[in-house]
């Protein structure tokens, strides 16, 4: 079945450490996006990716890193940098152009501070 | 900058009753998603809308758009405990009317919750 996986599912954090979540989906979908999700808030984008090689940032691109050498594969890495980590981590994907369609999104990452 | 607000943030309701979920957006887009979450776990899609006047209906479920008003609506018709979760719409910032989604801003999301 087709679709989008993250790993892992939980991820803990340890006073500056840089992290990484995998994003891997087999859609054959051209953009991908992470967005990070906090209690009782909307998403907020991050980064998003529209092609290999290329990506944007988001609203809040700070402390965070991606890149995109795979058109399967957009890996958020969670640096030092970002001094509150704590959050739901959602990556996902979509057609483009003419398709209207969705964005499809994986089951998360959670991760917190040790 | 776009900025995307719904109404009402937490919605408790008895089974049985209606009720309508408001999504006001603030720059123009004629695109427009409603996703579902359930606690813990990733969003479902629910509806896209892509033009002015757009109506989608799946089971309880019925989303309108009106892009000159800038809304769009979530009704839920005689609302069962199955729907309970958060409901979020999402505006694609760039609003072509062809394309896949580029950037999308959500609202807050509605927390529903139905009573027995």
């Amino acid at each position: 079945d087709g679709g989008i996986t993250q790993s892992p599912k939980y991820l803990f954090r340890k006073e500056g450490q840089n992290v990484t979540l995998s994003c891997e989906q087999n859609l054959n979908h051209d953009a991908m996006y992470w967005y990070r999700q906090d209690p009782g808030q909307g998403l907020r984008l991050i980064y998003y990716s529209q092609i290999v090689n290329d990506f944007q940032k988001g609203d809040i691109a700070e402390g965070y890193s991606v890149s995109r050498e795979k058109k399967e594969s957009f890996p958020l890495t969670v640096t030092s940098a970002q001094k509150n980590p704590t959050a739901f981590y959602l990556c996902a994907s979509s057609t483009r152009p003419v398709r209207n369609q969705p964005q499809h999104f994986g089951d998360g990452t959670r991760l917190s501070i040790l | 900058e776009l900025k995307v607000e719904q109404n009402p943030l937490f919605l408790s309701m008895q089974e049985g009753k209606n009720y309508t979920i408001y999504c006001n957006y603030s720059t123009t887009s004629d695109r427009l998603y409603w996703y579902r979450q359930d606690p813990g776990k990733s969003l479902e899609s629910l509806f896209v809308l892509l033009s002015n006047g757009a109506v989608k209906q799946e089971g309880r479920l019925m989303a309108s758009l009106d892009t000159k008003a800038r809304l769009s609506t979530l009704h839920i018709t005689a609302a069962v405990h199955d729907l309970s979760a958060t409901y979020f719409c999402a505006v694609d910032i760039k609003g072509r009317p062809q394309g896949g989604s580029e950037k999308l801003v959500f609202g807050k999301g509605t927390k529903l919750t139905v009573n027995p």
